[in-house]
């Protein structure tokens, strides 16, 4: 029973350049959860999204950022034109049923480097 | 605006000791709380829940406590392994805000051997 799988575990960008960021979410499991780790910070929220719709994105930067979880496929976290501040871990989560008293299981990460 | 807090960066027990991690929150529409833990370069892994209307739930080794009034919980880990070295994070949900979960910024445990 696979995890959360996250793609690519690394990702090295130029200042300008796009990044996309890949989540699998768990067998079974219809809700996906992004959140952004600073260094020395914890965890904060940036969106939640179901199949086809996004929930919650209030934790999303205005400009520059999107995400989306198609009918097929995995979740997709975009950010153009990325910056320096960017640089960060992007953990997606999953879970199975919506509302706040489910426990979500985390992927590994991708570790967005922007040189 | 920190809304959960751990104001404990890193904590240091000897083997077969008690652990004790502190988590402060200071919204009052907070209702459950989970403790996650994670190794470098992994994401993070749900160790233990509890609800408001709970004050204590345990599982194995790890125990949660939750003071309301204090709008404080703990998490015991009795006895510690070295293999319970990892960074621990507090994190809050409520029902107003949907399905976020509002995580402080971690607690690094050491335990020696």
């Amino acid at each position: 029973n696979a995890g959360v799988m996250q793609n690519p575990r690394h990702l090295v960008r130029r200042r300008g350049q796009e990044a996309r960021l890949r989540c699998s979410p768990m067998k079974g499991h219809s809700h996906v959860y992004w959140y952004r780790q600073l260094p020395e910070e914890g965890l904060k929220f940036m969106v939640y999204l179901q199949k086809e719709n996004i929930i919650d994105e209030s934790g999303m930067p205005k400009e520059r950022f999107s995400a989306e979880f198609p009918k097929e496929g995995p979740s997709i976290l975009r950010i153009q034109q990325v910056v320096r501040g960017d640089s960060a871990a992007y953990f997606c989560a999953s879970s199975p049923r919506g509302g706040p008293y489910n426990e979500q299981f985390f992927g590994p990460g991708t570790r967005l480097t922007v040189l | 605006d920190q809304q959960v807090k751990q104001n404990s960066p890193s904590l240091s027990v000897q083997e077969g000791r008690i652990s004790i991690l502190n988590c402060d929150y200071t919204n009052s529409m907070f209702d459950y709380f989970l403790w996650y833990k994670k190794y470098p370069a992994e994401g993070p892994t749900f160790l233990i829940s509890i609800s408001s209307i709970k004050d204590k739930n345990e599982d194995g080794r790890f125990t949660v406590f939750l003071n309301k009034s204090a709008k404080h919980l703990s998490l015991h880990i009795v006895p510690s392994q070295p293999g319970d070295s990892a960074v621990y994070f507090c994190a809050a949900s409520a029902l107003e805000y949907g399905n976020k979960l509002v995580f402080g910024a971690g607690t690094i445990l050491r335990v020696k051997s």
